[in-house]
């Protein structure tokens, strides 16, 4: 399979700390991407890693990727309680739009 | 821009019944895709269209789901009988096209409770 994992399952932390999730995967991709799930609510898309590049950055996230130990780490500072969700790694497999998820992780912020 | 619509939002049915969810997805997005959510787990893909086309169904039950995309636009996802280890969020998501990288757009999804 190619679902990833994430690491660690859980994770709180107090509002105005950083969070740092990640995740593994198995096979070689194109991209990875990086989605947030709020209770009772879709996956919204956060930000996306093309193979070829080892860290990106969009207001309060940072992303990196080590295509050559297949992982990925998601870092949210100076967290808010609205960041309370779970976070989710997407891969795709070569040539395709196919997304394979990993098992999430579930972050809470206290306020 | 309207996102992408799921209805109904919640389902319960009783095992051996058939349910349907119907997706709408923005406009002029060519890929639709379905997944399944069971709970405390990732969505796992079911099915994607390319517009009217499927282009990979290779995880669906094909014994007792099906769906369609028959004018490329909305979608149905049929489970028929339904099995309690069917329960789950169904989650609709669509592309513009279905290059790799094409950021996907998710509904809000249809809970599933088979009794």
């Amino acid at each position: 399979s190619q679902q990833g994992e994430e690491d660690p399952q859980a994770l709180s932390i107090q509002e105005g700390e950083n969070a740092t999730m990640n995740c593994s995967y198995k096979t070689s991709i194109n991209n990875l991407q990086w989605y947030r799930q709020n209770s009772g609510r879709g996956l919204v898309h956060l930000i996306l890693i093309r193979s070829n590049e080892r860290e990106k950055h969009s207001g309060r996230l940072r992303v990196t990727l080590d295509t050559s130990k297949k992982s990925s780490s998601l870092l949210i500072t100076a967290s808010r309680a609205a960041d309370t969700a779970s976070y989710f790694c997407a891969t795709d497999g070569r040539g395709a739009n196919n997304l394979f998820f990993g098992t999430g992780t579930r972050l809470t912020v206290i306020p | 821009e309207a996102g992408v619509a799921q209805s109904p939002r919640y389902k319960i049915i009783e095992k051996r019944q058939s349910v349907a969810f119907w997706c709408n997805p923005i406009s002029g997005h060519a890929t639709l895709y379905w997944y399944q959510q069971i709970l405390g787990q990732g969505p796992k893909l079911l099915i994607q269209f390319q517009n009217n086309g499927v282009v990979d169904d290779s995880q669906l039950p094909k014994d007792r789901f099906s769906a369609e995309r028959l004018k490329g636009v909305d979608s149905t996802l049929k489970i028929q009988p339904a099995k309690l280890e069917d329960s789950a969020v169904y989650l609709c998501a669509s592309s513009l096209f279905r290059q790799a990288g094409d950021t996907q757009y998710f509904g809000p999804g249809t809970r599933l409770t088979v009794l």
